[in-house]
């Protein structure tokens, strides 16, 4: 299975940051990775797919960019409601798999 | 709109089989641009995929290796739904799970994938006696 691997595990930052999440695939993946946001107690919501595309509705200073194998997702400037969990996910292969997650939380 | 619905038990006992469904409205599982997905979720394990079904001119599944022996997710085109059962579950299947929509493009010589992009609302399955 292709391994996802997430860094930082946490950060902490304040409102109005510029947060950069990094993920990396242990095989390359072309562009296929999307980014999910996660708050407690809720399901994950997407975020980004194919690398940089912005879903509908999500506002944007959520961007993504990478290819192959190293992959980011920033937040331009961090707002209060984005004070929660991001996973990448790879869909190169047909079993899909998940990063270990990256919780920004409040400074 | 496209919602899915879950639903089945929270408690199942060890050895025992998990079986969990998710309704869906406003697609069909039959679609042939989405494939219907079970995902679970624990402190240990992090965000994990166990497997999905799809409708390509036939019916596809993809399993995730950790579970493949055990798992079977089925379409059930009748109720617009699709089902988990795990079977020989332990306390490491202890839980939340999740039903979950992704859009998949898929023709000869084109791939474009466009993430998971509908949720439900997740269950959660504690494997006890």
């Amino acid at each position: 299975d292709i391994q996802m691997t997430q860094s930082p595990s946490s950060v902490s930052a304040s409102v109005g940051d510029r947060v950069t999440i990094t993920c990396r695939a242990s095989q390359g993946i072309s562009s296929w990775l999307a980014w999910y946001q996660q708050k407690p107690g809720k399901a994950p919501k997407l975020l980004i797919y194919a690398a940089s595309s912005l879903q509908s509705g999500v506002p944007s200073r959520f961007s993504g960019s990478g290819s192959g194998t190293d992959f980011t997702l920033t937040i331009s400037s961090l707002q209060p409601e984005d004070f929660a969990t991001y996973y990448c996910q790879q869909a190169n292969s047909f079993r899909l798999t998940f990063g270990g997650g990256t919780k920004v939380e409040i400074k | 709109q496209v919602q899915l619905q879950q639903s089945g038990p929270g408690l199942v006992k060890p050895s025992q089989t998990l079986s969990l469904t998710c309704a869906i409205s406003g697609d069909s599982v039959s679609s042939n641009s989405a494939a219907w997905n079970w995902i679970r979720q624990s402190p240990s394990r992090g965000l994990e995929w166990l497997g999905r079904t799809y409708y390509r001119s036939k019916w596809y599944n993809d399993y995730a290796v950790s579970v493949k022996s055990r798992i079977t997710i089925n379409p059930d085109t009748s109720k617009n739904q699709f089902s988990l059962q795990l079977n020989s579950v332990t306390p490491e299947d202890t839980a939340v799970y999740y039903c979950a929509r992704d859009l998949i493009a898929v023709a000869p010589g084109r791939y474009y994938y466009y993430g998971m992009d509908v949720w439900g609302q997740g269950t959660t399955v504690t494997v006890s006696s």
